[in-house]
């Protein structure tokens, strides 16, 4: 059962256009989530993050919003760069009563920066 | 600060063997995960180690296994190697509720 999803395998979008990437997820009970950026070859690089009673958040050309009554978040890259190219996932935390976290991960969308 | 390091960075084994992967987390940190990487299958969780005890387990069959030492360092093995084996396998530190990944171990079983 894939509790967070990430519809979209890939995206193209030109050199400064805004990017849009979406992710659905299915529990409720995350208490945040994260944008997480991979290049090949290397290990996913942190992004932005958002608590689950926020909807906003923005950080320099990185905007995640969060819409918890259709369980959606998107990230928006704008102006999008040539160096944005990557795969992107979305990731939802879950914290249990013992304090441990949990992520789960989407299973990523590519996004290709056409100069 | 070094980040995570994993080593070997790629491996070949035959089905049937059994493979051990190293993990060094940033210096402080005492969570360990470990995640598998497939093509369609995203980032999957396959468990966390703090302070040498393992607090999560994702849905992988028992061959998968894990460690982590005094040292917060981890390992992770995986026996009776299958085909479907055959991933990018991730170990990420964390501190303070974020994840910082390690290059990765590309295994590949043949």
């Amino acid at each position: 059962d894939q509790q967070v999803k990430q519809n979209s395998p890939s995206l193209s979008v030109q050199e400064g256009r805004i990017s849009i990437l979406n992710c659905d997820y299915t529990n409720s009970m995350f208490d945040y989530f994260l944008w997480y950026k991979k290049y090949p070859a290397e290990g996913p690089t942190f992004l932005i993050s958002i608590s689950s009673i926020k909807d906003k958040n923005e950080d320099g050309r990185f905007t995640v919003f969060l819409n918890k009554s259709a369980k959606h978040l998107s990230l928006h890259i704008v102006p999008s760069q040539p160096g944005d190219s990557a795969v992107y996932f979305c990731a939802a935390v879950l914290k249990s009563n013992f304090g441990n976290e949990k992520l789960t991960f989407g299973t990523g969308t590519r996004l290709t920066i056409i100069p | 600060k070094a980040g995570v390091t994993q080593t070997p960075r790629y491996l070949i084994k035959t089905r049937g063997q059994q493979v051990t992967l190293s993990c060094s987390p940033i210096s402080g940190h005492r969570s360990v995960s470990w995640y598998q990487q497939t093509p369609g299958q995203g980032l999957q969780f396959l468990f966390e180690y703090f302070s040498e005890t393992q607090r999560n387990k994702g849905n992988f069959p028992g061959r998968f296994s894990g460690r982590q030492f005094s040292n917060s360092r981890s390992e992770m093995n995986v026996s009776t190697l299958e085909l479907g084996d055959s991933a990018l396998y991730l170990c990420a530190s964390s501190l303070d509720s974020r994840a910082f990944f390690g290059q990765g171990t590309r295994l590949t079983v043949v």
